[in-house]
């Protein structure tokens, strides 16, 4: 099974400032994925990204504010861009497992606490 | 569009004793995977138990056990003999089984149920 680092564990950054975290797999791995989460809330998925391909935005996220990049099958980083205090959250990355073909659920990062001040 | 729903904010338990945690979730597909995730105070989340909905047994894994009842949209989570370190938030999630489409490999999570152990 996969297993994910990531990085920073927590950050204070000033508002205005971009921050990038940073994701490594210890395996390659198709997807990755990018979640906020609110302390004592459930996960809110900003973007998958796919190697070789943009990344995918939900709704109410843009690559503008949360560009993504993913450079090859181990590695992936998302910036969050001129903050605000509303960007203060959790961020995490996730990616998928697999048992031969079939989906046996999802490795997570230990997050990001970001605070923005 | 899939959505999972815990009804339960907030459960405690007795040390020792048994609790059952409640998922529904909607869906028209018929096949798909659902999980439940365990994440402690330490943000890291954890998979606790994984069914596939073509499988009408359930899963289990060690004190966790699922009810998962498929014409009811129902997936409970059982926590036998509970431990202190049980203590977290545990999320329900779906996954849809398909490869492709808009949507597919994405998890969808329920709002969560905060877990107490007492002493």
């Amino acid at each position: 099974s996969a297993v994910i680092s990531q990085k920073p564990s927590r950050d204070i950054c000033q508002r205005g400032t971009s921050l990038t975290i940073q994701c490594q797999v210890d395996s390659q791995v198709t997807m990755m994925f990018w979640y906020r989460q609110q302390p004592g809330q459930s996960l809110t998925l900003i973007a998958t990204a796919n190697q070789g391909s943009e990344a995918t935005y939900e709704s109410g996220f843009v690559i503008d504010k949360f560009p993504i990049s993913r450079p090859n099958l181990t590695f992936s980083t998302l910036t969050v861009s001129n903050m605000s205090p509303e960007d203060s959250s959790i961020y995490l990355c996730s990616a998928e497992r697999y048992r031969g073909i079939a989906n046996y659920g999802y490795t997570f990062g230990s997050g990001t606490r970001l605070t923005v001040v | 569009a899939q959505t999972v729903t815990q009804s339960q904010p907030e459960m405690s338990v007795q040390e020792a004793e048994t609790v059952t945690l409640s998922c529904t979730y909607d869906t028209s597909e018929s096949d798909y995977y659902l999980f439940w995730y365990k994440q402690p105070p330490s943000r890291q989340m954890i998979l606790v138990i994984r069914q596939e909905a073509y499988k009408q047994q359930n899963a289990t894994e060690n004190r966790f056990s699922v009810n998962f009842q498929k014409a009811a949209k129902s997936f409970s989570l059982k926590i036998s003999d509970s431990q202190l370190g049980d203590a977290a938030m545990y999320f329900c999630a779906y996954r849809s089984a398909q490869t492709t489409g808009a949507g597919s490999y994405q998890l969808t999570f329920g709002k969560g149920t905060k877990l107490s152990v007492i002493p």
